[in-house]
């Protein structure tokens, strides 16, 4: 069955640089989410978006934005990059904004 | 207090013992409830989820609900080496609007051969 894809799968970034991550969610799921997981902790949601509208909104510095365009493919910018945005980026989607949410392989940011 | 709570272990099993995890959370109204199993670098992947009180079952794993005491619980019987990995407790919280998963700091698990 067709998963979750993200891409890049790597990254590295120095510090004031921007980066754009891209999550394609499985085939007719309309809900995508982004989580942040950094170096020993639990994935912390970032934003979420449900039928191309932003739902909810998490702990996502102000220097991040996100969207979700007509194909239900959602895009994270991350502008001036620091030392502490190096993660884990996961997205996860799910088959309208109530069901079961399953992950993709994830982006490592590095920033350097 | 983390909203939801896990016990961060390890937690070591022998091989073929029943291993039991547990995490609690704190939002009463909480619905729907989520296993995740995350090998080291690697995304959470599903393992089981459960709405209702009671026990749910599937092949090894068996998840258990209890929303009076606040408790969910993940047992794994015939434990093998490839189960050891982070497992991550997840809720969807009725005071965060139920959408996005709030996760524990994951317990993890290791089965010795």
């Amino acid at each position: 069955a067709a998963g979750v894809i993200q891409s890049p799968r790597h990254l590295i970034k120095e510090k004031r640089e921007t980066a754009t991550l891209k999550c394609y969610p499985i085939p007719r799921h309309d809900t995508v989410y982004w989580y942040q997981q950094g170096p020993g902790q639990d994935p912390q949601f970032l934003i979420s978006f449900y039928e191309k509208m932003q739902s909810d909104k998490g702990s996502i510095p102000d220097r991040f934005s996100a969207q979700q365009f007509s194909d239900y493919h959602s895009e994270l910018n991350m502008s001036s990059l620091e030392l502490g945005d190096s993660a884990l980026y996961f997205c996860a989607s799910s088959l309208t904004n109530e069901e079961t949410q399953y992950f993709g392989p994830g982006t490592r940011l590095l920033v350097l | 207090q983390k909203e939801v709570e896990q016990n961060s272990g390890p937690l070591s099993v022998p091989e073929g013992a029943i291993a039991s995890l547990n995490c609690t959370y704190s939002d009463r109204g909480s619905q729907s409830f989520f296993w995740y199993r995350q090998y080291s670098g690697k995304s959470p992947e599903l393992i089981m989820s459960i709405y209702s009180n009671g026990d749910k079952e599937d092949g090894r794993f068996t998840a258990q609900l209890n929303k009076a005491s606040q408790y969910v619980s993940l047992l794994i019987r015939d434990s093998q080496p490839s189960d050891s990995a982070t497992y991550l407790c997840a809720a969807q919280l009725m005071n965060t609007g139920f959408q996005k998963l709030v996760f524990g700091t994951g317990t993890r698990l290791l089965v010795s051969p």
